[in-house]
């Protein structure tokens, strides 16, 4: 079973420029996340999707940070404009669903902001 | 959401087991307890997840309070491979909130 596909793996950009991170979740897993996770912290949620509807974004910086997942399937996270504070992991996850449904996560995305 | 408290850390010798304690006192009826851990570059895996009682699978023990308000996750013979940051999440209806975990070091 292919595991959660995430792109690019690293990104360097300067501060006030834009940047998207795509997400390929295992297939039928109709549950999708999108984390933050700065160096040293745990993973933040960002973004909950149940299919292609948002079930949670209430972390979700809504003024600069914005995410789609076309058709309930791939998903992409945008940036813009980027800020210092951006540089970080972004994980992408998906579940089956349900109450027990574990969590699979991608290898994510590094950001850089200079 | 319900949340975990975790040790930063903790050290083991290669070969012994570990126990890594994860409190939960604000756990309701229907939280499921996961734990996921995390290598150097790379996303969260799963390890193991237990409602009610304790747990086994090739990876790790579960074992859970009675009155589930604390977990421990038992790696029985710690390798160096085991190295890593662990989590204790509760899981409810795809909800979930990762602490800081606990950084796992293990001594040769």
């Amino acid at each position: 079973e292919a595991g959660v596909a995430q792109s690019p793996r690293y990104k360097i950009i300067e501060k006030r420029q834009s940047v998207a991170f795509w997400c390929n979740p295992i297939s039928g897993h109709a549950t999708l996340y999108w984390y933050q996770q700065i160096l040293g912290q745990g993973p933040k949620l960002l973004i909950q999707f149940q299919n292609n509807g948002v079930v949670d974004d209430s972390q979700l910086p809504k003024d600069r940070f914005s995410a789609e997942r076309l058709k309930g399937v791939d998903s992409t996270l945008k940036i813009q404009p980027a800020k210092l504070e951006d540089s970080a992991v972004y994980l992408c996850a998906s579940s089956s669903g349900g109450r027990l449904g574990e969590l699979f996560f991608g290898e994510g995305s590094r950001l850089t902001v200079l | 959401d319900a949340k975990t408290t975790q040790p930063n850390s903790m050290e083991s010798n290669e070969e012994e087991p570990v126990h890594l304690p994860c409190n939960h006192s604000t756990i309701s009826g229907t939280d499921y307890i996961h734990w996921y851990r995390q290598l150097p570059s790379q996303g969260p895996e799963y390890v193991i997840h237990g409602l009610t009682s304790n747990v086994n699978n090739r990876m790790a023990s579960l074992a859970i309070a009675e009155d589930r308000k604390s977990s421990t996750l038992i790696l029985h013979r710690a390798t160096l491979r085991d190295a890593a940051v662990y989590y204790c999440i509760l899981l409810n209806a795809g909800k979930s909130t990762f602490g800081d975990g606990t950084t796992l070091t293990v001594k040769p």
